[in-house]
């Protein structure tokens, strides 16, 4: 079943501790994202990747990094969460400017 | 980075068509136009997409302004099942960046 897999699915964690969320693809697709939902903010794009190796900022990037060194995946990483990085995140795949396969959340709370 | 509008919620009643609004005047000619839509406690779901010409496919119609300006998604036969977000969203034919805007919140009356 073609799927975009998050975990976890749910995280709370104190500030300061680093985590990774991981994000796992298995539709062979060149184009991987970030996003975080906040109420009365809507979606926001934090990190994408257009292929392998590269990757680009998108409109909230501070605080997260990424990486992409295979295609499938494209974890998500924070060094030092604060509490404000406490969110709705998704993970979402895609060809190139075709429709985005979003991943089904992972809820974090960071104390 | 181009940004759409769109109305914070709309009504319509079941079984009506739906015309959901969407802005975006600062729109270059390599964006593309998509719609999503969010269910409750569902991560988004893609829904239809163009660049200039009108689309059509199982789930919806899209409507695209002649000056790309403004587009209109258009569900044909509104469901209880329809009730959810709906967000347009540019996505840039260069970089592949994409903004979602706040969405339009559909309520749909039995």
């Amino acid at each position: 079943e073609a799927q975009v897999t998050q975990n976890p699915r749910y995280l709370i964690t104190v500030t300061g501790k680093k985590l990774t969320v991981t994000c796992s693809q298995n539709m062979n697709h060149e184009y991987m994202s970030w996003y975080r939902q906040d109420p009365g903010l809507g979606l926001r794009q934090i990190y994408y990747s257009m292929n392998v190796e590269v990757t680009d900022k998108g409109d909230v990037p501070e605080g997260y990094k990424v990486s992409r060194k295979e295609k499938r995946n494209f974890p998500l990483i924070l060094e030092s969460p604060s509490p404000n990085q406490t969110s709705l995140y998704f993970c979402a795949s895609s060809l190139p400017y075709y429709e985005q396969y979003f991943g089904p959340g992972t809820r974090l709370t960071v104390t | 980075d181009a940004k759409t509008t769109q109305p914070n919620s709309m009504e319509s009643n079941e079984e009506e068509p739906v015309h959901l609004p969407c802005n975006h005047s600062t729109i270059s000619g390599t964006d593309y136009i998509h719609w999503y839509r969010q269910l409750p406690s569902q991560g988004p779901e893609y829904v239809i997409h163009g660049l200039t010409s009108n689309v059509n496919n199982r789930m919806a119609s899209l409507a695209i302004a002649e000056d790309r300006k403004s587009s209109t998604l258009i569900l044909h036969r509104a469901t209880l099942r329809d009730a959810a977000v709906y967000y347009c969203i540019l996505r840039d034919g260069r970089d592949d960046k994409i903004i979602f805007g706040k969405g339009t919140r559909l309520h749909i009356l039995p």
